[in-house]
C-alpha cells in the first residue's frame, strides 16, 4: 500500500487560508469516508484535527476544516497563524487489514 | 484526562533486542486499539501495527510484519513494542497512539527515541 500523496510544502501570510490536498485510490480514500488529518509539531506528538473527513474533535478550531472529492481528501486553514505552522499528515482507511495509510506530509509556512 | 505516556529515549548497539512501552491511563485501557507509528528522521508517520489490549489480537503492516512484536499487560495497562534484534535503521521516534474510531488515532503518546549505532 503505497502513501497518499500530499505536496512537500504550502505557505500563506497571517490571516490567509491554506488548502492542502490528499490524493490516495479507489482502495482508500476513494472508498471510505475514513480520512483523517494531524498536525505535527517537531518534537511533540502529532495532535488529531479532523476525522472521518470533515468531522472536528473537541478543541479543535473551525478554522480547520476537511473534505473530500472522488480520491482525493483536503485540508483547509483558514485565517491562518503564526501556531499553525507545522507539519500536517493526511490519513486513511483502506480495510481491515491496512487501517492506516499516511500521506507523505505537508510543510506549511506562516509568511 | 487521557494520557499516553512512553517509556524514555534508548540507545542501542546493532543487534540489541529492545522493548520501549506506552502506558495509557484515563480511560479503560481494554476499550480502544492501541497503535505504534513510526517516524524516521526527516521522514513522514508510518503505521506499524496495532492490538486489542482485550484480547491481544493484532494487525501488523505489511512492511513491518515479521520486523517487531506488540503486546499489551491489561493488569498495568501497558502496551509494548520490541525488537529481537536491531538494525540501524531502526533509528527512528517511535509513537504509541489510541485508536479512536476506525481510522483515526485521537491521542498520542509524546514519543519514544530510538537511536541504534555501533
Amino acid at each position: 500500500q503505497s502513501a497518499l500523496t500530499q505536496p512537500p510544502s504550502a505557505s500563506g501570510s497571517p490571516g490567509q487560508s491554506v488548502t492542502i490536498s490528499c490524493t490516495g485510490t479507489s482502495s482508500d480514500v476513494g472508498t471510505y469516508n475514513y480520512v483523517s488529518w494531524y498536525q505535527h509539531h517537531p518534537g511533540k506528538a502529532p495532535k488529531l484535527l479532523i476525522y472521518g473527513v470533515t468531522k472536528r474533535p473537541s478543541g479543535v478550531p473551525d478554522r480547520f476544516s476537511g473534505s473530500k472529492s472522488g480520491n482525493t481528501a483536503s485540508l483547509t486553514v483558514s485565517g491562518l497563524q503564526a501556531e499553525d505552522e507545522a507539519d500536517y499528515y493526511c490519513s486513511a482507511y483502506a480495510g481491515a487489514n491496512n487501517p492506516y495509510v499516511f500521506g507523505t506530509g505537508t510543510k506549511v509556512t506562516v509568511l | 484526562e487521557v494520557q499516553l505516556v512512553q517509556s524514555g529515549a534508548e540507545v542501542r548497539k546493532p543487534g540489541e533486542s529492545l522493548k520501549i512501552s506506552c502506558k495509557v491511563s484515563g480511560y479503560s485501557f481494554t476499550t480502544y486499539w492501541i497503535a505504534w507509528v513510526r517516524q524516521m528522521p526527516g521522514k513522514g508517520l508510518e503505521w506499524m501495527a496495532i492490538i486489542n489490549p482485550g484480547d491481544s489480537d493484532t494487525t501488523y503492516s505489511p512492511s513491518f510484519q515479521g520486523q517487531v512484536t506488540i503486546s499489551a499487560d491489561k493488569s498495568i495497562n501497558t502496551a509494548y513494542l520490541q525488537w529481537s534484534s536491531l538494525k540501524a535503521s531502526d533509528t527512528a521516534m517511535y509513537y504509541c497512539a489510541r485508536r479512536g474510531g476506525t481510522s483515526h488515532n485521537d491521542y498520542w503518546g509524546q514519543g519514544t527515541l530510538v537511536t541504534v549505532s555501533s
